[in-house]
């Protein structure tokens, strides 16, 4: 198993560009989720999805976009990129938990993204 | 909103002197995971705490949940250099999101 895989490991863009970041899992997950990581601010939840065809936004939903149409993939878009999204940004896939919620997360690598 | 504070940022510990990272919550929570980074890598799983009062270690590791769910606390004995990194509490409020503490970055002075 590959676990979790995030392409590419480092991008830098330009104010206005636009990107996908791209993740896959080869564990039949049916969780996965977007955190972005800036320094002293712990990892915040972008969005999530609960399933193939289910998505839905988390704590830092603004500026992103995202789409699960099969169970292996969850990209996430940057439409027009500003400096504020330069942030490390990781991928994680988990099954469901015992109290319905995300059980154990398995994360990706993460993209180093910076936006000039 | 749905918050957990983790205290403190920062720890800078002789090695062989223990560490205690907090995780408090206003609301009670369903259950609380615990991830370790690694400067430069990315959080790996350590342990899930589901049960009031629950307490679970590895090795030297001690993890504890709350009697009231609201808190939990992750304990190390006796540091080693191998576990400097960055220690995050993930929450579960009884919905479909975790929401990540800020992190404890624990760095060992030899």
């Amino acid at each position: 198993n590959a676990g979790v895989t995030q392409t590419p490991k480092f991008q830098v863009l330009k104010t206005g560009q636009s990107m996908t970041l791209q993740c896959a899992q080869d564990m039949n997950h049916e969780y996965m989720s977007w955190y972005r990581q800036d320094p002293g601010m712990g990892l915040r939840l972008i969005h999530y999805s609960v399933g193939a065809g289910i998505t839905d936004q988390g704590e830092v939903p603004n500026g992103y976009n995202v789409s699960r149409s099969t169970t292996e993939d969850f990209p996430l878009r940057l439409l027009s990129a500003a400096p504020s999204q330069t942030s490390v940004y990781f991928c994680a896939s988990s099954y469901r938990g015992p109290g319905g919620g995300p059980d154990t997360q398995y994360f990706g690598p993460g993209t180093r993204l910076t936006v000039l | 909103g749905q918050q957990v504070m983790q205290i403190p940022q920062y720890q800078h510990v002789q090695e062989g002197e223990d560490f205690t990272t907090y995780c408090n919550s206003s609301t009670t929570l369903s259950n609380i995971q615990w991830y370790k980074q690694r400067p430069g890598g990315h959080p790996v799983f350590l342990i899930q705490l589901v049960k009031s009062g629950e307490v679970k270690k590895q090795k030297r590791l001690t993890f504890q949940f709350g009697e009231a769910k609201k808190n939990s606390s992750l304990h190390i004995t006796a540091t080693q250099t191998t576990d400097v990194g960055t220690y995050f509490c993930a929450a579960n409020f009884g919905n479909e999101k975790l929401t990540f503490g800020t992190g404890t970055r624990l760095t060992i002075i030899p």
